[in-house]
């Protein structure tokens, strides 16, 4: 069982906006600003797109955006485009030995 | 560009030992402002974290694999190495290779692509 609590999957069209939520405590996405989100296609290495809440990595493009509202985080893709389709996986830093905790991971079709 | 690539048994019989290299290559391992992390993924399931390394040599594990853990970093060759004992089939999975960016608030800014290990008799 993970300990963030991501929705199984989420759909769109193409240009329209998905949002994924992912629910933690006071004791990881409550307690720091330390979320980040992993965009992950089969096969290939999960890419960082979004770190520290609402920060985006170079190259990352700005269709991603990240919040934060006291123990739940969010994740918008805005003009979804078709290879946007991928497995998302929402992270926080859980302080001390914990390190990190992750969601299960939510599958994003783009429809 | 930093590159990270796994290697390592791929298949293994319950009880034996985990052992996976990570190699780095387009910079020191030594670089400061990182530490270095397992993350694995079971078959069908989430991420995982199995444990990060400072360049220090201090080592912070997932709880429930602590007792058989052990994560080591060799500055000569640029690598990091995992060592899981006594494993079994629920370690299973795709183990990758990750550089955590303390500057980026501990984000896993560079994966490698992972190798697959199945523990089955």
């Amino acid at each position: 069982q993970s300990a963030l609590t991501q929705p199984p999957s989420a759909s769109g069209s193409p240009g329209q906006s998905v949002t994924i939520s992912c629910a933690g405590t006071s004791s990881d996405i409550g307690g720091y600003d330390y979320v980040s989100w992993y965009q992950h296609h089969p096969g290939k290495a999960p890419k960082l797109i979004i770190y520290e809440v609402t920060k985006r990595p170079s190259g990352v493009p700005a269709r991603f955006s990240g919040s934060k509202s006291g123990n739940a985080a969010s994740l918008t893709v805005s003009g979804l485009q078709a290879e946007d389709e991928a497995d998302y996986y929402c992270s926080s830093y859980a302080g001390g030995i914990n390190f990190a905790v992750f969601g299960a991971g939510t599958r994003v079709t783009v429809l | 560009q930093l590159q990270l690539q796994e290697s390592g048994a791929g298949l293994l019989r319950p009880s034996q030992t985990l052992s996976l290299t990570c190699t780095v290559s387009g910079g020191p391992i030594t670089s400061g402002g990182y530490s270095w992390s397992w993350i694995r993924q079971p078959r069908g399931e989430g991420l995982e974290w199995v444990g990060y390394i400072y360049q220090s040599g201090t080592t912070y594990y997932n709880p429930s694999l602590k007792s058989r853990v052990i994560l080591s970093i060799d500055k000569s060759n640029n690598q990091m190495a995992l060592k899981l004992t006594s494993a079994t089939a629920a370690d299973t999975g795709v183990y990758y290779c990750v550089r955590v960016n303390l500057h980026m608030g501990r984000a896993l800014d560079i994966w490698g692509q992972g190798t697959m290990v199945t523990v089955s008799s």
